[in-house]
């Protein structure tokens, strides 16, 4: 079974740190770029970051760039997200995604998320 | 990088066909075929419905279509159902840097 599962979540203060990790299995992990999305509660999905099959491209998005960092190690089907320097704004429900694949980019990465883990709740406050 | 612009709410009533736009700009969706669409029901994760424009994941129903033209890509879902009703949000490729931009999400009520 195709499985993506979140952990490391939890309740931080303003300014520290948390990593979160997301454990794959049922697919082949270092064929496919992964992804963190996050969701706000009541609000919409936000793309976080992502990273490629190789480590070779990765990108964030401006709301978190320079505070997070994205990982995989591919020897244990996992993906992490180093978060820094945590903010209220940062409080939702950050969910682990597995990238389609494509080849119209070099890289393999489409933007395009077909599994989803459950997700795992992060929430900033003092 | 800007969230791409989707209507707040749509309807329809049961055995009608419903478009949701998404418009971006010429950096993402007018740059890229890379636009996917997601059903995310209450407290649910999100479901991949269409990917590179108008590809269909195995297992979703071809009720669902996906187009798009110059900046701005569209869902259509036909004969629609009780159990269509969610929220939909597109999303798309932007570049090396930015992997993905979402829109702000619609949500669809089934009459």
């Amino acid at each position: 079974e195709v499985q993506l599962v979140e952990s490391g979540g939890g309740l931080v203060q303003p300014g520290r740190s948390l990593r979160l990790s997301c454990a794959a299995s049922g697919f082949t992990f270092d064929d496919y770029a992964m992804h963190w999305v996050r969701q706000a509660p009541g609000k919409g999905l936000e793309w976080v970051s992502g990273i490629s099959w190789n480590s070779g491209s990765i990108g964030y998005a401006d709301s978190v760039k320079g505070r997070f960092t994205i990982s995989r190690d591919n020897a244990k089907n996992s993906l992490y997200l180093q978060m820094n320097s945590l903010r209220a704004e940062d409080t939702a429900l950050y969910y682990c995604a597995k990238d389609i694949g494509t080849t119209v980019t070099t890289s393999h990465v489409s933007g395009a998320f077909d599994i989803w883990g459950q997700g795992t709740m992060v929430t900033v406050s003092s | 990088q800007s969230a791409l612009t989707q209507p707040a709410s749509v309807s329809g009533s049961p055995g009608q066909s419903i478009t949701i736009s998404c418009t971006g700009t010429s950096s993402d969706v007018g740059s890229y075929n890379l636009v996917s669409w997601y059903q995310q029901h209450p407290g649910k994760a999100p479901k991949l419905m269409i990917y590179e424009v108008s590809k269909r994941p195995s297992g979703v129903s071809n009720r669902f279509s996906g187009s798009k033209s110059g900046n701005t890509a569209s869902l259509t879902i036909s004969g629609l159902q009780a159990e269509d009703e969610a929220d939909y949000y597109c999303c798309s490729y932007a570049g090396s840097s930015t992997l993905g931009v979402f829109g702000g999400g619609t949500k669809l009520t089934v009459l």
